[in-house]
């Protein structure tokens, strides 16, 4: 039982570039989250979703695009990287059981953006 | 609107002393409160959660949480700490819009334990 993975760890990008951040949870949950880490400001919601294909805009959402074709998976992508954007990406899910339920987090993607 | 305030960016203890870490928080409704720790280079783990069961709630690691509805705090201690416990600790509480399951993040604690 893996949890929650992340796909890749680290990854260096030029301004400009696109790539995709893969999620994978393996404990059937319905909630999906993408969050941003930076320093002194906690952890932000970029996007989230709430059932296999279907995404809504989180906290901070614009630069960023999100898709849950699969149950098991969210991908957040970046269509044109900025500096801005340089930060350590986590994925999180929950069950869609009473309020309350804990979220449970991936290990995270370092991402530099130059 | 809901937020999580904690109170001190970074809170230094000395081995075996007392880790008191604050928060306090802001919700029309009853709140579902949690803690996380976040070691170095690693995701968020569950410390411990309220869901109105109890007021005072205990959790992994020997920590625990009292919720004081009066003060609306929730604040983190922990009587005695390790070397171990050095880490960033997040306040969080469940978003009442929408059953989505979002939480919302203090701004983080980071915990020094002095040899």
């Amino acid at each position: 039982n893996a949890g929650v993975t992340q796909t890749p760890k680290f990854r260096v990008l030029k301004t400009g570039q696109s790539m995709t951040l893969l999620c994978a949870q393996d404990m059937n949950h319905e909630y999906m989250y993408w969050y941003r880490q930076d320093p002194g400001m906690g952890l932000r919601l970029i996007h989230y979703s709430v059932g296999e294909g279907t995404t809504a805009k989180g906290e901070v959402p614009d630069g960023y695009n999100v898709s849950r074709l699969k149950k098991q998976n969210f991908l957040l992508g970046l269509e044109s990287a900025a500096p801005s954007q340089t930060s350590v990406y986590f994925c999180a899910s929950s069950s869609a059981g009473p309020l309350g339920a804990e979220q449970y987090f991936g290990p995270g993607t370092r991402l530099t953006v130059t | 609107a809901q937020s999580v305030t904690q109170l001190g960016s970074h809170v230094s203890v000395s081995e075996g002393a007392l880790v008191l870490l604050r928060c306090n928080y802001s919700s029309s409704v009853p709140p579902y409160l949690f803690w996380y720790v976040q070691y170095p280079n690693q995701g968020l783990q569950l410390l411990l959660k309220y869901t109105s069961a109890a007021t005072l709630v205990k959790g992994i690691n020997g920590f625990e949480a009292e919720f004081k509805k009066s003060e609306t705090s929730f604040h983190l201690t922990k009587p005695s700490a390790h070397m171990s416990d050095a880490a960033e600790y997040f306040c969080a509480v469940s978003s009442v819009s929408g059953n989505t399951g979002k939480l919302i993040f203090g701004q983080g604690t980071t915990l020094q334990v002095k040899p």
